[in-house]
């Protein structure tokens, strides 16, 4: 078992839908969980980062992280064509020191359909 | 601010060549991270420094990959000799001492080997 798990999709959605975006995990490690962007052909970019379970909103974008169930998800509302893009979810045990070292998911490509 | 710059953007060669992708990590951080993506496994972490120290390369593939950092502001990922399987997009990444940073990535360098 990987890891991280995440659905590669992919996802479509008509414009204004709400979104969301899922990842387990099976290690009880990870304390930091994060969310990039990757549009195509460009390296990804950080959406969202969170440190162990709650909630985290941030203008349309919602991430919410349960530790007893090893479960991620990313909630976009209100989607738009400008958020077609592939998804990755993201996780690290430490917080800083020199061990930043990530591992993410294998990425959730969306297309939202104007 | 610049980003993260890698180059080149793209490299086609036949294989058994030498191939060299350069990072210039953003002025300031003290990590950089280089990363491989496939669509089969996803983005995978290779190798990563600390203050120009290699930390962790256990996610070099083989001895045919090195890495090095000479300097705080170049890096090298070298893989001599290519192969067609070390076809993929190589990201590179950098980070702040700050704990919490994001990782920033480069936009990768799209390699094909023939």
């Amino acid at each position: 078992q990987k890891e991280v798990e995440q659905d590669p999709g992919p996802l479509s959605v008509p414009e204004g839908a709400i979104v969301s975006l899922n990842c387990t995990y099976s290690n009880s490690a990870f304390q930091y969980f994060m969310w990039y962007r990757q549009y195509s052909r460009k390296g990804p970019e950080l959406l969202m980062y969170t440190y162990s379970s709650g909630n985290k909103e941030d203008g349309r974008f919602t991430a919410q992280v349960d530790k007893s169930s090893k479960y991620i998800s990313l909630f976009i509302r209100d989607s738009q064509p400008s958020d077609s893009a592939t998804y990755l979810c993201a996780m690290r045990k430490n917080s800083g020191g020199s061990n930043y070292k990530l591992t993410f998911g294998k990425g959730t490509l969306l297309t939202v359909n104007p | 601010d610049a980003g993260v710059i890698q180059s080149p953007r793209h490299e086609v060669t036949e294989m058994g060549q030498e191939v060299t992708l350069r990072c210039k990590p953003i002025s300031g951080h003290n990590s950089l991270f280089w990363y491989r993506q496939t669509m089969m496994r996803g983005l995978e972490l290779l190798i990563y420094f600390n203050n120009n120290v290699p930390i962790d390369d256990s996610g070099m593939p083989e001895d045919r990959f090195s890495a090095k950092m000479p300097n705080a502001s170049f890096s090298t990922l070298k893989i001599q000799p290519s192969e067609p399987r070390d076809s993929a997009v190589y990201f590179c990444a950098s980070i702040g001492a700050t704990g919490g940073q994001p990782q920033h990535f480069g936009d990768g360098t799209r390699l094909s080997i023939l």
